[in-house]
């Protein structure tokens, strides 16, 4: 079955050093990926999303490239904000579900940036 | 508005009661999830509810019950509670169509003792 892959448990960086959160997946089909951020307390929320190969998508300072070749949809930011601490979790949709978006997710990254 | 609110944040319950935990919604979506997330682990789908019908994961079928009086209200409901069913409940809805956004509720925190 579909599957995601995030290696890091937690991360740890200090402010200013740049990010990269790993996330691999396992598919049958060609999926819509996706990073979702949840900060202390708050809802998971939409970072990214991407079904194109090979095209970045951007947002609040944070990138990710859907590597279909490589099944990987890493996600990046040059330089981490202290706000930046929160989980973050990689999630694959199957295309052509009808009436849902059903979300199959990694374990989640904890990421801690300190100054 | 784009929130999903969940209802309570923290849930207690004893061994073999009833569970009933309540989400709602109004961005007037087709579709409501609940997701179950246990300490390091993936969130994994429970079930969802598109428009009136209900769909459940076939690997948690019998654990689970929810209902859905209407577009903006959905539950999930635990016969008999076991301590294996402590975990967060994330509450989830989305435009009826594939691959589009969800937006997720801060969760309930079920601790079954």
């Amino acid at each position: 079955g579909d599957s995601v892959t995030q290696t890091e448990g937690l991360v740890t960086l200090t402010e200013g050093l740049p990010v990269m959160l790993n996330c691999t997946y396992q598919s049958t089909y060609s999926p819509f990926l996706f990073w979702y951020v949840q900060h202390l307390n708050e809802a998971p929320k939409l970072l990214l999303k991407s079904f194109t190969d090979n095209k970045r998508p951007e947002h609040q300072g944070f990138h990710a490239t859907l590597h279909k070749s490589s099944s990987s949809f890493h996600l990046q930011k040059s330089s981490a904000q202290l706000s930046d601490s929160a989980l973050y979790y990689c999630a694959l949709s199957p295309p052509n579900q009808g009436g849902s978006a059903k979300l199959i997710f990694g374990e989640g990254t904890k990421l801690t940036v300190s100054s | 508005d784009t929130t999903v609110k969940q209802n309570p944040r923290y849930k207690l319950a004893r061994v073999g009661k009833p569970v009933n935990l309540i989400c709602s919604q109004t961005m007037n979506h087709d579709t409501m999830y609940w997701y179950q997330k246990k300490p390091n682990q993936a969130p994994k789908l429970l079930l969802f509810y598109y428009d009136k019908i209900l769909n459940r994961e076939a690997d948690t079928f019998e654990k689970f019950q929810s209902s859905r009086p209407n577009n903006s209200f959905c539950s999930l409901y635990i016969g008999s509670a076991g301590l294996e069913y402590s975990a967060m409940y994330l509450c989830a809805s989305s435009p009826g169509t594939s691959n589009t956004e969800v937006f997720f509720g801060k969760g309930t925190r079920l601790t079954v003792v």
